[in-house]
């Protein structure tokens, strides 16, 4: 099976505009998840949506805001971009196992830097 | 609030010198603890899941244990690649949502 696939890799920006980034989840998987990791923070985590549904949501601002599709495909959207979202921006696909948990696996990222 | 502390920050070992990481943890009811290997530049790769205390998982080298307040990576026998930042997160029982630790960095000299 493919991995998550995340577009683009990287991202230079400035501030104050607005980027896209988009994930696939792994073939089967309906529940996609998003972190921020920088070097000061570490992993935070975004959202998650299920079913093109958002389940839950982190400590994030108003400009962060995520989609689903119908085919599982997500996007995240940052608008008025700071020089502080400078990040790696990472999509986490889910599958749940027979114990009720669930395993999130993620994506390469996408590195997104703002001048 | 699930927080997680994971300790050394960084860990220094030559090939074949077994050492252990260590992953403090409060959490609202857990419903699991994984435990990722991150390299430079990529995603963080899953490793195992723990589900309650006494616990052990194993996976060549590496062998994940947990308690009702803290989790071990145990790592036996290193080799150089397994130089890589080691990442603890929880799991509470309502939501998906994983709450990592800041990672430990591994480095083994050859």
């Amino acid at each position: 099976k493919a991995g998550v696939t995340q577009t683009p890799r990287y991202l230079i920006k400035t501030r104050g505009q607005q980027v896209t980034l988009s994930c696939s989840p792994i073939s089967g998987h309906r529940s996609v998840s998003w972190y921020q990791q920088t070097p000061g923070q570490g992993l935070q985590f975004l959202f998650e949506y299920f079913s093109e549904t958002q389940r839950n949501k982190g400590n994030f601002p108003g400009r962060f805001s995520g989609r689903q599709f119908s085919n599982s495909r997500s996007e995240m959207n940052v608008s008025t971009l700071e020089l502080g979202d400078s990040a790696l921006y990472l999509c986490a696909s889910t599958v749940w196992s027979e114990l009720g948990t669930d395993t999130q696996y993620f994506g390469p990222g996408t590195r997104l830097t703002v001048l | 609030e699930d927080q997680v502390t994971q300790s050394p920050e960084a860990l220094r070992l030559q090939e074949g010198e077994s050492s252990s990481l260590n992953c403090s943890y409060t959490v609202s009811g857990l419903r699991g603890l994984f435990w990722y290997r991150q390299d430079p530049g990529k995603g963080p790769e899953f490793l195992f899941t723990l589900y309650s205390a006494g616990e052990e998982k194993e996976k060549e080298r590496l062998k994940a244990t947990l308690t009702k307040k803290e989790s071990f990576l145990h790592i036996t026998a290193p080799k150089p690649e397994d130089s890589a930042t080691y990442l603890c997160a929880v799991q509470a029982h309502f939501g998906s949502r994983l709450t990592f630790g800041e990672g430990t960095q591994l480095t083994v000299n050859p």
